[in-house]
């Protein structure tokens, strides 16, 4: 069985711009969660997406966004990239429906973004 | 607010030797998941363990055990028989639901052959 699956595994940006980070879940797995890995936040929940509704959001300005497709496929989006969005985005996919989803989790290897 | 603490930044420990990792976390939830997550280099974290809080029972993952103390609140990590591919960041995170979960600041783990 495929892991997580995230794309790009690199990715460096001009501050201003924006972004958009791709995870495929494991085949099966409908909630996909997402997580920013920072040296000096360590790391923050973003949100969690279930059958194409965000279910659940963490403390983020709205420059964060996401979706999920109807195959279970999230994206991340970040507009106006600042310097302080240079990190380690990791997303999570759990085959568990409930709200203790993250019991099961399946972490993918991230996208390192770097905003110069 | 749920918050972890891993207080050791670093940790060493020989090959074949026992070492364990702390962790406390603040909750006022009775009913909850506690996690040591893997993290090598090559940045994937990789479930080590798990520990529901309503079960007494410390849950155990072949060398991987954990010292849940409900009361005080304090979840470490015992890890028996280090191997060198033990060596990587060591999370502890606590499950809020809904696929949010709460990671302590890390303890890096160095195995010297």
């Amino acid at each position: 069985k495929a892991g997580v699956t995230q794309t790009p595994r690199y990715l460096i940006k001009t501050r201003g711009q924006q972004v958009t980070l791709s995870c495929s879940p494991i085949s099966g797995h409908r909630s996909v969660s997402w997580y920013q890995q920072t040296p000096g936040q360590g790391l923050q929940f973003l949100f969690e997406y279930f059958s194409e509704t965000q279910r659940n959001k963490g403390n983020f300005p709205g420059r964060f966004s996401g979706r999920q497709f109807s195959n279970s496929r999230s994206e991340m989006n970040v507009s106006t990239l600042e310097l302080g969005d240079s990190a380690l985005y990791l997303c999570a996919s759990t085959g568990r429906i409930d709200r203790e989803a993250n019991t099961e989790a399946f972490f993918g290897q991230g996208t390192r973004l770097t905003v110069v | 607010a749920q918050t972890v603490t891993q207080s050791q930044p670093e940790m060493s420990v020989q090959e074949a030797e026992t070492v364990t990792l702390s962790c406390t976390y603040d909750t006022s939830e009775s009913d909850y998941y506690l996690f040591w997550y893997k993290q090598p280099p090559s940045r994937q974290m990789i479930l080590v363990i798990r520990q529901e809080a309503y079960k007494q029972q410390n849950a155990t993952e072949n060398r991987f055990s954990v010292n849940f103390q409900k009361a005080a609140k304090s979840f470490s990590l015992k890890i028996s028989d280090s191997q060198l591919g033990d060596a990587a960041m060591y999370f502890c995170a606590y499950g809020v639901g809904w696929g949010d979960m709460r990671f302590g600041a890390g303890t890096r783990l160095t195995v010297k052959p």
